[in-house]
Order: structure tokens, then C-alpha cells, then sequence
């Protein structure tokens, strides 16, 4: 069964560093998400990606944040300048039409020291 | 904010029928109710959904009241791998974007 891979799944990295998180999508979809949780807290909604061009994004993906998709199966989330509060679980989700289900990847843990 | 409610924790039997209930009264007509499932910190499994019509899989099943506003997820036999956290989430569509909010959830642990 196809699935949503990505890599690292453990990354650490120092206050103020750039870090680079990697997904794959499943193949064939063209709708790609992103979305964190805080140790302890719910999941929440980062930004979502169509066309090669982001479609919805709230109101923690700031400046600092950006994402892209470089070539035809991987999708990046970039976190230009870290900072200790971006420390948690960084999901990746995928599908294939606008009203299909998402299928979510197993997460990146994040740590910002 | 998450459109939805859901108990905070629920423990059920090995075996037994584990019923997850969920509140969702401000749903509009075209929003579908989602059901996924958090094992540890893994990402998000997604399990059934929904619009008006009940559901089933062979995962679970999904029972939407009439006037949409509370739906039970159904879990018929409950075993211990199905400890997790379950989220009750209402599709937003905005911009054609079809994001998930989620709420806290509901912790099943399910007992030997």
C-alpha cells in the first residue's frame, strides 16, 4: 500500500540554524500539506500546497517558514532562522483530489536547543 | 477552532465494543466529519468518514445522527493495539483547501 514517507525522522539542531524537512508523497497526488504538534498538544495546521504554489497557510507559518517542491516527488518545509518554540512533530499529508482523504506521514521530530 | 468535542478519555474492555462519541453541532451541510487515530506520536492513521449516511469499513464504523450534529465512532471489537488517541474532525473547506482542524481528541485505552 503507497504511503507518505519522510525524512529525518529525529533532527536536532541549534537556535537560529536553517533546517530542512523532506517528504514523499504518494505518488500521483497532488495536494500536500503540512502540520506540527507540540509535545503534549493538538495537531495543527501549518499550510497546504497545490500547483506548485501554496493555497492556505495559518497564521504560524510566518516568514521564517517556506516550502517548496523541488522536483516531482518531493515536497520540503523550510525553517530559515530555528527557534525553541519550533521544536515538535512535523507531519506531512498528502492526497489526490480536493475531496479525498488525507493520508498523513509518520513525522519528523524536530528539536531546537 | 476545531468545529467539534470530544471526551477527554475513555477506557474499554478487550473484546467489548469501544463507542467514541463526538459533538460537532456547528457543522454545515456540505463538511464531512472525519475519524483518525494518533498511536504514541505517530502520524495520524486515518480510519472512516462520513456526510449523512452511516458508514462502515473494516476498520470501524460510523454512526451520523440525522441532523448531523453528534456522530459515534464504533470500533466493534475492541483489541489492545487500538489504544490511541482519536480525533473527531470536521472537514473546513476554504479556498478549496479541504484543511483538517483537529481538536484534543479522545485517549482509548483499551484494557486486558
Amino acid at each position: 500500500e503507497p504511503e507518505v514517507t519522510q525524512t529525518p525522522s529525529h533532527q536536532v539542531t541549534q537556535m537560529g540554524q536553517e533546517v530542512i524537512l523532506r517528504c514523499v508523497p504518494i505518488s500521483n497526488h497532488l495536494y500536500f500539506y503540512w502540520y506540527r504538534q507540540i509535545l503534549g498538544q493538538k495537531v495543527e495546521f501549518l499550510v497546504s500546497f497545490y500547483n506548485n504554489e501554496i493555497s492556505e497557510k495559518s497564521e504560524i507559518f510566518d516568514d521564517q517558514f517556506s516550502v517548496e517542491r523541488p522536483d516531482g516527488s518531493n515536497f520540503t518545509l523550510k525553517i530559515r532562522s530555528t527557534k525553541l518554540e519550533d521544536s515538535a512533530m512535523y507531519f506531512c499529508a498528502s492526497k489526490g483530489q480536493p475531496q479525498e482523504t488525507q493520508y498523513f506521514g509518520p513525522g519528523t521530530r524536530l528539536l531546537v536547543l | 477552532d476545531a468545529k467539534t468535542t470530544q471526551p477527554t478519555s475513555m477506557d474499554c474492555a478487550e473484546g467489548r465494543a469501544a463507542n467514541l462519541p463526538c459533538n460537532h453541532s456547528t457543522i454545515s451541510g456540505n463538511e464531512y466529519v472525519y475519524w483518525y487515530r494518533q498511536i504514541h506520536s505517530q502520524g495520524p492513521q486515518y480510519i472512516i468518514h462520513g456526510l449523512k449516511n452511516n458508514e462502515t469499513n473494516e476498520m470501524a464504523s460510523l454512526i451520523i445522527t440525522e441532523d448531523r450534529k453528534s456522530s459515534t465512532l464504533i470500533l466493534p471489537h475492541a483489541t489492545l493495539r487500538d489504544t490511541a488517541v482519536y480525533y473527531c474532525i470536521v472537514r473546513v473547506d476554504t479556498s478549496g483547501t479541504y484543511k483538517y482542524i483537529f481538536g484534543t481528541g479522545t485517549r482509548l485505552k483499551v484494557l486486558a
